[in-house]
């Protein structure tokens, strides 16, 4: 079976820093496309960034530039976002998910999510 | 602002066929499939469609979808009342604003 399941959410200062971490388990994580979605409270989707099988690609929203970063451990099937210089417009809920670039869909398989507050 | 318009709200009687639209452009849309998810009450989206019209294992022949030049629907019909949810689409951009994008999700009442 497959599961994701996000960790590393809480309550953070403006301008502070949160690595959040997605485990991956029931399938072969490093044959996969790997992202993160983000939904603030109340509010729609908003993709965040992405990253290659091997981490040698990864693309972000506009918004998130120069302040995140994702990666990915194969060996630890594991999933990361390190999230620098946050901003309270970031709060939201944060969700990994599986991509099947194959037939170029975004979350085939979504974990439970963790909530990241920017507040002071 | 979504890149991909949805209508905010849609609704229906038990039984009836709904659709939901999805619109955006030639750089998403128009040369990409669309993909459509559905999200229950406080839980996590869920795939619902995927290359326009196709279906994962387990998701009832109900639910279907099509595209249209850069516009895509997604259609329920025998509408149930555990349908109520938010959808949302979403494609692949060749873009600056993507890679992928979402619409801003229409919330599904049956009446």
């Amino acid at each position: 079976e497959v599961q994701l399941v996000e960790s590393g959410g809480g309550l953070v200062q403006p301008g502070g820093s949160l690595r959040l971490s997605c485990a991956a388990s029931g399938f072969t994580f490093s044959s996969y496309w790997m992202s993160w979605v983000r939904q603030a409270p109340g509010k729609g989707l908003e993709w965040v960034a992405n990253i290659k099988q091997d981490g040698s690609e990864k693309y972000y929203v506009d918004s998130v530039k120069g302040r995140f970063t994702i990666s990915r451990d194969n060996a630890k099937n594991s999933l990361y976002l390190q999230m620098n210089s946050l901003r309270a417009e970031d709060t939201a809920v944060y969700y990994c998910a599986r991509d099947v670039m194959a037939v170029a869909a975004i979350g085939d398989y979504w974990g439970q999510g963790t909530l990241v507050t920017v507040s002071s | 602002q979504s890149v991909l318009t949805q209508p905010p709200s849609a609704s229906g009687t038990p039984g009836q066929r709904v659709t939901i639209s999805c619109s955006g452009s030639s750089s998403n849309i128009g040369s990409n499939t669309v993909n459509w998810y559905q999200q229950l009450p406080g839980t996590a989206p869920k795939l619902l469609i995927y290359s326009n019209n196709q279906r994962p294992s387990g998701v009832p022949d109900r639910f279907s979808g099509s595209k249209s030049g850069t516009s895509a629907s997604l259609a329920i019909s025998g509408l149930q009342s555990e349908d109520e949810a938010d959808y949302y689409c979403a494609a692949w951009d060749d873009s600056l604003n993507g890679p992928w994008v979402f619409g801003g999700g229409t919330k599904l009442t049956v009446l």
